[in-house]
């Protein structure tokens, strides 16, 4: 059974460009949730996508966003960005809503 | 809001020396709370999940446990490879996690 894949691993991006990170769930989940870590905390809730809807957001911009497709995987969307964007983006994914979650390796964002 | 309070920030540990990590909660309506192990650099590895008072999960030399306001996660016997952040999140109505800050365990051989 594949785990949750994120792509791509590293990325580096300039203040006020735009990011698109792409997500794969693990087979059989249609719950997908993105988190942001920054160094030496835990991970911020973003927002949850459950079957294909946006189903809660944290405390994030409007400027972040997201799309889940049919086979539920998902995309988290980035705009002008800021220097304290750069962090670790998790990605995870549950078989519903209520269940755990399981997380992707992360993707490392750097705004220079 | 949710709120997740992890202690201590870091723990080192000889190996062998048994020790507990705590997660003390405050949240409307607990769905679960949930305990990872995350590995510098990478993402959180899901180990258990706790849903009521006085529910306990064991894996290999973790044992987790919870309460109506906190959860501890006892570590008997450590080996170096159990060197790193565990995380504990809870899950309230809303279906997000809120995850507490972590806690960073190394343990010396």
């Amino acid at each position: 059974e594949t785990g949750v894949t994120q792509s791509p691993t590293h990325l580096i991006k300039t203040r006020g460009q735009q990011v698109t990170l792409r997500c794969s769930s693990q087979s059989g989940h249609n719950t997908v949730s993105w988190y942001q870590q920054a160094l030496g905390q835990g991970p911020q809730f973003i927002f949850q996508y459950y079957r294909e809807e946006e189903n809660g957001r944290g405390n994030f911009p409007p400027r972040f966003s997201g799309l889940q497709f049919p086979n539920y995987s998902s995309e988290l969307n980035v705009n002008a960005l800021e220097l304290d964007d750069s962090a670790l983006y998790l990605c995870a994914s549950s078989r519903d809503r209520a269940y755990e979650q399981y997380f992707g390796p992360g993707t490392r964002l750097t705004v220079t | 809001e949710d709120q997740v309070t992890q202690s201590p920030e870091a723990l080192r540990l000889q190996e062998g020396e048994s020790s507990s990590l705590n997660c003390s909660y405050t949240v409307s309506g607990l769905r679960g709370l949930f305990w990872y192990r995350q590995d510098p650099g990478k993402g959180p590895e899901f180990l258990f999940t706790l849903y009521s008072a006085g529910e306990e999960k064991e894996k290999e030399r973790l044992k987790a446990t919870l309460t109506k306001k906190e959860s501890f996660l006892h570590i008997t016997a450590p080996k170096p490879e159990d060197s790193a952040t565990y995380l504990c999140a809870v899950q309230a109505g809303d279906y997000k996690l809120s995850f507490g800050a972590g806690t960073t365990v190394t343990v010396r051989a």
